[in-house]
């Protein structure tokens, strides 16, 4: 079946870059019918939708706007994952952070990784 | 501030039938489907009903969705204590060309 398995960092110190990556097994980053998200989750904010990457003969992304200036999001085919980036953190960054697979709606997420930002 | 609104808290005792309310905008309830999940303690999201009113092969039938207008309805009958868990929802926004998602609510079975 398709499982998402995230990597990445746990601790991340203020004004640096979050990053994390999500590999895929079972379908393909460039699926012409898939969707690939990045969502967080804090106590305060709640369920977040933070972007996502497509392909349609060609690649899109779309961020939202609360962290449009800071995010990148990148497929990697040759590794089937995608990867998520975010700079200039602050404290409140800290989220768990979960990639997640749309198909006209978001049917599968990662474990989930808690990212904690602090010096 | 969630964009969704839904319930902070709902509870029921084993055998009830408990709903939980999301109420949106024209920009996303009013224009799009709505999908809901449940996520146990420590663990992620899991798919419960989608469009709408679609049950995932394995989700149980006691598990039904609906909409109307900019709101829309989760209702959970024959209560079990495994039910217990957060709900959220979700639609897609089309004002913020992304995702938006209920604060959740947390079920408890008394």
């Amino acid at each position: 079946q398709v499982q998402l398995q995230q990597s990445g960092p746990g601790l991340v110190k203020p004004s640096q870059t979050l990053s994390l990556t999500c590999a895929i097994s079972g379908d393909s980053v460039s699926s012409n019918s898939a969707a690939w998200n990045w969502i967080r989750q804090s106590p305060s904010r709640g369920l977040e939708w933070l972007g996502r990457t497509y392909y349609r003969s060609k690649w899109y992304n779309y961020y939202a706007v609360s962290v449009k200036s800071r995010i990148t999001i990148n497929p990697d085919t040759s590794k089937n994952q995608f990867s998520l980036q975010l700079n200039s953190v602050t404290p409140e960054d800290t989220a768990v952070y979960y990639c997640a697979r749309g198909r006209g709606y978001v049917d599968l997420w990662g474990q989930g990784t808690l990212v904690t930002v602090s010096s | 501030q969630s964009v969704l609104t839904q319930p902070p808290s709902a509870s029921g005792t084993p055998g009830q039938r408990v709903t939980i309310s999301c109420s949106g905008s024209s920009s996303n309830i009013g224009r799009d489907t709505v999908n809901w999940y449940q996520q146990l303690p420590g663990t992620a999201p899991k798919l419960l009903i989608y469009s709408n009113n679609q049950r995932p092969s394995g989700v149980p039938d006691r598990f039904s969705g609906s909409k109307s207008g900019t709101s829309a309805s989760l209702a959970i009958s024959g209560l079990q204590s495994e039910d217990e868990a957060d709900y959220h929802c979700a639609a897609w926004d089309d004002s913020l060309n992304g995702w938006v998602f209920g604060g959740g609510t947390k079920l408890t079975v008394l």
